[in-house]
């Protein structure tokens, strides 16, 4: 089975800090992405990537960065974390060589900023 | 732009009712269809999936089938269980431009089921 493992459950972060949420997949899959999910908007795609090093923004990219070095690993930093970045967010990823490969998800970070 | 609408919730049921999750959606071309859910804690998970016009997509009792002239792609199923307590999202991918696998996904629907 497609494993896709977020680093943390649960973080508190203060206003004004730099976060990093790290996702690692080991399923060799070439696109991997990371959503942030609120109540009553369902999931928002903030960055995805297609290969190591690439990077594209997805509907939000506002206030975050990515970072793939790895193939198997994505990383979402936020440069100067602020309250309206208190979410959860979700990691996954897919096989960009089959065709409709579904997207596997971590099980999720939430994110408090105080 | 491309989206997906979906019923509100939440929905709550008594075990053994009929469920149906009303999902429609707008897109250019020929999308594939999906369903996700999303169990207590956990990330969400594929359910079902439909690639083209007419197909049938089918798990775990779930159905919901791809009918292009009406845009839809309704969740059902015959018999709840309090285990299909969830949140269910339905989701598009689009076949053209520089997607590169991306899902438009709707805004979830939390279906509850009662002993």
């Amino acid at each position: 089975d497609v494993k896709v493992t977020q680093s943390s459950r649960y973080l508190v972060k203060r206003t004004g800090e730099k976060v990093f949420l790290e996702c690692v997949q080991d399923m060799d899959h070439e696109n991997m992405f990371w959503y942030r999910q609120d109540p009553g908007l369902g999931l928002r795609l903030i960055y995805f990537s297609y290969d190591v090093k690439m990077k594209e923004k997805g509907d939000i990219p506002e206030g975050y960065s990515v970072s793939r070095e790895k193939k198997e690993r994505f990383s979402l930093i936020l440069e100067s974390a602020s309250t309206n970045q208190t979410s959860m967010y979700l990691c996954a990823s897919s096989s960009a060589a089959v065709d409709n490969s579904p997207l596997h998800f971590g099980n999720g970070t939430r994110l408090t900023v105080t | 732009g491309d989206s997906v609408t979906q019923m509100e919730g939440p929905v709550t049921l008594s075990e053994e009712a009929f469920l149906t999750i009303n999902c429609t959606y707008t897109a250019t071309g020929y999308p594939s269809l999906f369903w996700y859910v999303q169990y207590p804690g956990e990330g969400l998970q594929l359910l079902l999936k439909a690639t083209k016009a007419d197909d049938k997509g089918s798990n775990k009792g779930f159905e919901a089938t791809y009918r292009k002239e009406t845009t839809s792609f309704h969740l059902e199923k015959g018999s709840v269980q309090v285990s299909d307590s969830a949140v269910y999202f339905c989701a598009l991918r689009t076949n053209y431009g520089g997607s590169q696998g991306n899902l438009i996904f709707g805004k979830g629907t939390k279906l509850s089921v009662k002993p």
